[in-house]
C-alpha cells in the first residue's frame, strides 16, 4: 500500500489549460514536499508546505496543504510545454520512524 | 555552489556481480539519502546517513548497504546483483535530516543483465 497516493497518474493537456494534481494519505505529515523530475534527471524541489491550510505560490504554480496535513494539491495555471515532467509529492509521516515516502508521481505532458 | 554529484551515470553489470555507487553531497550538507526509482515501484527510500551513521533504513534486503565518510561523501553497495535491481539510483543531500529540503543528484542508471 502506497502511503502517498497521487492522482491522476497521467495528464496530457494543451498549452494554456489549467490542471490540478492531488496527493492524499490517511497519515498525518509534519511537512510535504513537491518535486518535478525530467527524464534522465533527479527530482528538483519545488516547494515545502508545513502548516495545515497553508497555500504557497510559485509563479503559475499554487500549492496547498490540507487543514489536517493529510493531503496536498498542486495547481498549475496556463500550463506551458516547459511544465512537462513527472510531479512527485513526498513527506515523512508524523510520529513515525522518519522514513521519507514518495508518491508514484503524476506524469504531465503539455502540448504546444 | 556545486550540486550533488553521482558517479557513474550509467552502469551495466551481470547477475551475481556487485556494484558500488558514489555520491558527493552539496558542500556543508551532512545528510545523504539513497533512493531506488523504478517504473513499477516509483521512488523508494533505501537509507539515510548523517554524520557517518546510518540513521534510517528502508525495506530493502541486506544486499543493499552503504556508508558515509568524514567528508560526507557516501557510497552505496549492492552485492549479488539480480535482474530486478535494474533501476535509477538517486542520492539526495540535505543540510540536516531528510525531512527538510533535499537536493538530488542526476542518478546512476544501473542495468543488470
Amino acid at each position: 500500500t502506497q502511503l502517498l497516493e497521487q492522482s491522476p497518474q497521467f495528464l496530457s493537456i494543451q498549452e494554456g489549460e489549467n490542471l490540478t494534481v492531488y496527493c492524499n494519505s490517511s497519515s498525518v505529515f509534519s511537512s510535504l514536499q513537491w518535486y518535478r523530475q525530467e527524464p534522465g534527471e533527479g527530482p528538483v524541489l519545488l516547494v515545502t508546505v508545513v502548516t495545515g491550510g497553508e497555500v504557497k505560490k510559485l509563479k503559475r504554480l499554487t500549492f496547498q496543504f490540507g487543514d489536517a496535513r493529510k493531503d496536498s494539491s498542486l495547481h498549475i495555471t496556463a500550463a506551458q510545454p516547459g511544465d512537462t515532467g513527472l510531479y512527485l509529492c513526498a513527506g515523512a509521516a508524523s510520529g513515525g520512524s522518519y522514513i521519507p515516502t514518495f508518491g508514484r508521481g503524476t506524469s504531465l505532458i503539455v502540448h504546444p | 555552489k556545486a550540486g550533488v554529484t553521482q558517479t557513474p551515470r550509467y552502469l551495466i553489470k551481470t547477475r551475481g556481480q556487485q556494484v558500488t555507487l558514489s555520491c558527493s553531497p552539496i558542500s556543508g550538507h551532512r545528510s545523504v539519502s539513497w533512493y531506488q526509482q523504478t517504473p513499477g515501484q516509483g521512488l523508494q527510500f533505501l537509507f539515510e546517513y548523517f554524520s557517518e551513521t546510518q540513521r534510517n533504513k528502508g525495506n530493502f534486503p541486506g544486499r543493499f548497504s552503504g556508508r558515509q565518510f568524514s567528508n560526507s561523501r557516501s557510497e552505496m553497495n549492492v552485492s549479488t546483483l539480480e535482474l530486478g535491481d535494474s533501476a535509477l539510483y538517486l542520492c539526495a543531500s540535505s543540510l540536516y535530516r531528510v525531512n527538510t529540503e533535499a537536493f538530488f543528484g542526476q542518478g546512476t542508471r544501473l542495468t543488470v543483465v
